[in-house]
């Protein structure tokens, strides 16, 4: 098992500025995931954050909006960029195996404003 | 294109009776399905899993059925639980992530 310590847990920001959630892993891990869960929708993959390596996006996501940062095996960050109210989300980031249980951060409410 | 679907936004049910949440699939490639619950301001937990090489998988209170010809999983719940209630999401194993459903909130009363 892994425990995951994420942060902020809430916060309400104003549009045109950027947010950045950090995520803290109890042991090290190769992947890491960020979702983003928009209201009444499902967990969607942002991006999967590998140490050592450039994060890979899902289709919709691009760098320059949601920059990931992977320095070391224990700790991630996902900034989102030039904020929208559109942007306001549940963010998390999970890690795990494919094929396996895959362990989540207590999540990030945004709210833009 | 939303390959997992959980069709029932929401599901209440009395304590102490079943609980049966669906999830269908829309690529007989999946071979690996998992569900999670998801209390308020909490990430998701992992609940129970099942491969596609079997039918069933039980843990306790809750036991999971997959029918591939159908491309449907449920997840049984009995006896219900006041604490039971929360947002279950089931989710497949894709090639390289786990594509979730929209979830299905459960209310167990009284």
């Amino acid at each position: 098992s892994a425990v995951i310590s994420q942060k902020p847990s809430r916060d309400i920001c104003q549009r045109g500025t950027s947010l950045t959630i950090q995520c803290q892993v109890d042991s090290q891990v190769t992947m890491m995931f960020w979702y983003r869960q928009q209201p009444g929708q499902s967990l969607t993959l942002i991006a999967t954050a590998n140490q050592g390596s450039e994060a890979t996006y899902e289709s919709g996501f691009v760098i320059d909006k949601f920059p990931i940062s992977r320095p070391n095996l224990t700790f991630s960050t996902l900034t989102v960029s030039n904020m929208s109210p559109e942007d306001s989300s549940i963010y998390l980031c999970s890690v795990g195996t494919l094929n396996t249980e895959a362990f989540f951060g207590q999540g990030t409410r945004l709210t833009v404003v | 294109d939303q390959q997992v679907k959980q069709n029932s936004p929401s599901l209440s049910v009395q304590e102490g009776r079943i609980s049966i949440l669906n999830c269908d699939y829309t690529n007989s490639m999946f071979d690996y399905f998992l569900w999670y619950k998801k209390y308020p301001a909490e990430g998701p937990t992992f609940l129970i899993s099942i491969s596609s090489i079997k039918d069933k998988n039980e843990d306790g209170r809750f036991t999971v059925f997959l029918n591939k010809s159908a491309k449907h999983l449920s997840l049984h719940i009995v006896p219900s639980q006041p604490g039971d209630s929360a947002v279950y999401f089931c989710a497949a194993d894709g090639t390289d992530k786990l594509i979730f459903g929209t979830g299905t909130r459960l209310q167990v009363f009284p």
